[in-house]
Order: C-alpha cells, then structure tokens, then sequence
C-alpha cells in the first residue's frame, strides 16, 4: 500500500512568487494536515482538511492556504514567498477526523525562497 | 493555548536506557503521541496515550500523567539505529482554536558505541 506522496520533493522559488504543494493521502483516509518545520522550529501546524472542508489552521497569514480535492488529495498554496517560507513542508494523512488515530507522514516538499 | 516542552538534546550509549520527558500546558487535552523522525526523513508513529499510565510497545514505552501535563517516553537496549529526534505532540481541542496536534520542538538523540 503506497503511503503519503508530496510532490515535488524539492521546491526554488523567488520572493513575491506563489508555490503549490501537491499532497496524495494514504488511500482510504479522509483527513490531511498540513505542517511547515523550519530549522530549529520544530513542526508548527498549518492546515487541517476533512471530506473536502477546512477543519482548522494554524497560526499563519492568509497568504498560506489551500484545499482539498473530492480524492481527498491536497494542495498547500503559498502566495508571495518571503524568505522565512522556506522550511520543509510535511504532509501526514489519517482517517479517523478525531485526532485520535495516528497521522502517517509524507516525506515533505522542501522549499526554498531565494 | 498550548506549551510543550522537552529537552533539545541527549546523549547515551548502546544498549543503555533512556527517558525522553515531556511536560505540557494545554486547556483541553485530548491525547498524546510520540513520534520518530530520522534526519531527513518523515516523521514516523511511536506510541499514543490518552489514559494515565504506561503503554509498552516492545523496547519502547510511553507513559502519561494527564494531572501532571507530563509524558516520558523509555527507550530499552539502546541501538544506533535510535540516533534521531523525538517528537511530542498533544492533541488538543478549544473553543477558540478547534481541534489540532501541537508538536513540540523535539529531542535529539544521540547514540554512541
């Protein structure tokens, strides 16, 4: 059984450019969170979606947002890049939408901001 | 709100014994995990506990005092495989912030021959 992609793996961008971070869920889970870890920041939580709905975000700026496809699979938007965007953005699946199941890891995008 | 707190880093040697603590503040807890992550890599599920006590899973285990806002997580017959950082994360649920899985900055372990 495949387990969470993200693509790409690796991501450049220029400040003031939008990125989009693409998400596949384990198949049969409904629920995807969405984490940015910056170096030395540990995994701060940004987005969580269930059965197509934004459930709850984090505490980021507006420009960080995205959605969830009728597949469950996501995308992460993030409009005019600033140079402390850059971080590794994980993305974890789980089915169960009551936090009480484990959540299963993608490997991340790594995003740069140059 | 929400603060999570463990050690940055700990050493120790193979085949040792070591307890990874975690303290926590949070106004409506709903449970707690311990996760993995190798350098480099996803971070990967190790333990959950919602009740109070111990949950052993082979050589590691995971305890939780909910009255305390305290976890420790021990890892046995330490390998160097074990080298990676531990990550503490609760769930939480407030009126204010819905429903989310708080990670804490994680603990750095380093395992030595």
């Amino acid at each position: 059984e495949a387990g969470v992609t993200q693509s790409p793996t690796h991501l450049i961008k220029t400040r003031g450019q939008q990125a989009t971070l693409r998400c596949s869920p384990i198949s049969g889970h409904t629920s995807v969170y969405w984490y940015q870890q910056a170096l030395g920041l540990g995994l701060q939580f940004l987005l969580w979606y269930d059965e197509g709905e934004e459930r709850n975000r984090g505490n980021f700026p507006p420009r960080f947002s995205g959605r969830q496809f009728p597949n469950y699979s996501s995308e992460l938007n993030v409009n005019a890049l600033e140079l402390e965007d850059s971080a590794l953005y994980l993305c974890a699946s789980s089915y169960n939408r009551g936090w009480n199941t484990e959540a299963f890891f993608g490997q991340g995008t790594r995003l740069t901001v140059v | 709100g929400q603060n999570i707190d463990q050690p940055t880093e700990m050493t120790a040697t193979e085949g040792a014994i070591v307890q990874i603590n975690c303290t926590y503040q949070t106004s409506g807890f709903n449970g707690l995990f311990w996760y993995q992550q190798h350098a480099g890599e996803a971070p990967t599920f190790l333990s959950y506990n919602v009740l109070d006590g111990l949950e052993e899973k082979g050589r590691f285990s995971s305890f939780l005092s909910r009255s305390k806002g305290y976890s420790y997580l021990l890892l046995k017959e330490l390998q160097m495989k074990d080298s990676a950082s531990y990550l503490c994360a609760v769930t939480e649920t407030t009126d204010q912030a819905g429903t989310a899985l708080i990670f804490g900055k994680g603990t750095t372990l380093s395992v030595s021959s």
